[in-house]
């Protein structure tokens, strides 16, 4: 079945670092790919999403890529802020509806 | 406007307890879904409604876990006999039909089983 890996938290960055979490994906098809966020005390929420190779979702700064030949879709940001300390999740929505999470990674910006 | 609400926040309750678990999606949306967030764990997809179709019941881990959606709008998820294992967040989310992946979560409710 599909599958989603990503890199384990936690990670803690100072203010204006370049973060890199690494996600890698099995899946049968074309999966369309995205990154939540879940923010302290909130619900979870989409960041960006591709539906296609070779697609960049962006928002809020960070960017990632859908690398069909690595089977990767990497979220960065070039200068985090401490108001991006949250829990990210990779995931995968397959031909149906259903979506496949990673375990998420914990970010902690400090100032 | 009104997101997804989930009820109760938190739901402490004894082994062998049933429980019934409450989300009201946002108005108009017509998907929803449940998940369930264990300790370590990513989020395991459980159970899905769309519209009048039948639901999507292949991620229920057994059958003392069912849901219903009255009305095509608020769903309750029950769990009977409830085991220690049982013991996690449950997400609810909604979605319009014509974005599916696109997920509105609510904030989930924790259940201890103890």
């Amino acid at each position: 079945g599909d599958s989603v890996t990503q890199m384990e938290g936690p990670v803690t960055l100072s203010e204006e670092a370049f973060l890199t979490i690494n996600c890698t994906y099995t899946a049968t098809g074309y999966p369309s790919l995205f990154w939540y966020v879940q923010y302290p005390g909130e619900g979870l929420q989409l960041l960006l999403k591709a539906t296609k190779a070779d697609d960049k979702g962006s928002n809020k700064g960070f960017e990632a890529t859908y690398r069909k030949e690595t089977t990767s879709f990497h979220l960065e940001k070039g200068s985090v802020q401490v108001s991006d300390s949250a829990v990210y999740f990779c995931l995968i929505g397959g031909s149906n509806y259903k979506l496949t999470f990673g375990k998420g990674t914990l970010l902690t910006v400090n100032p | 406007g009104a997101g997804v609400s989930q009820s109760p926040s938190n739901k402490v309750t004894e082994k062998g307890k049933d429980v019934e678990l409450r989300c009201d999606p946002i108005s108009g949306h017509t998907a929803l879904y449940w998940y369930r967030q264990s300790l370590g764990q990513g989020l395991e997809f459980l159970i899905y409604f769309q519209g009048n179709s039948a639901p999507d019941k292949s991620g229920l881990p057994s059958d003392r876990f069912s849901a219903e959606r009255t009305g095509g709008s608020v769903s309750t998820l029950t769990i009977q006999r409830t085991q220690q294992e049982d013991s996690a967040v449950y997400l609810c989310a909604s979605s319009p039909e014509t974005a599916s992946y696109e997920q509105y979560f609510g904030p989930g409710t924790r259940l201890t089983v103890t």
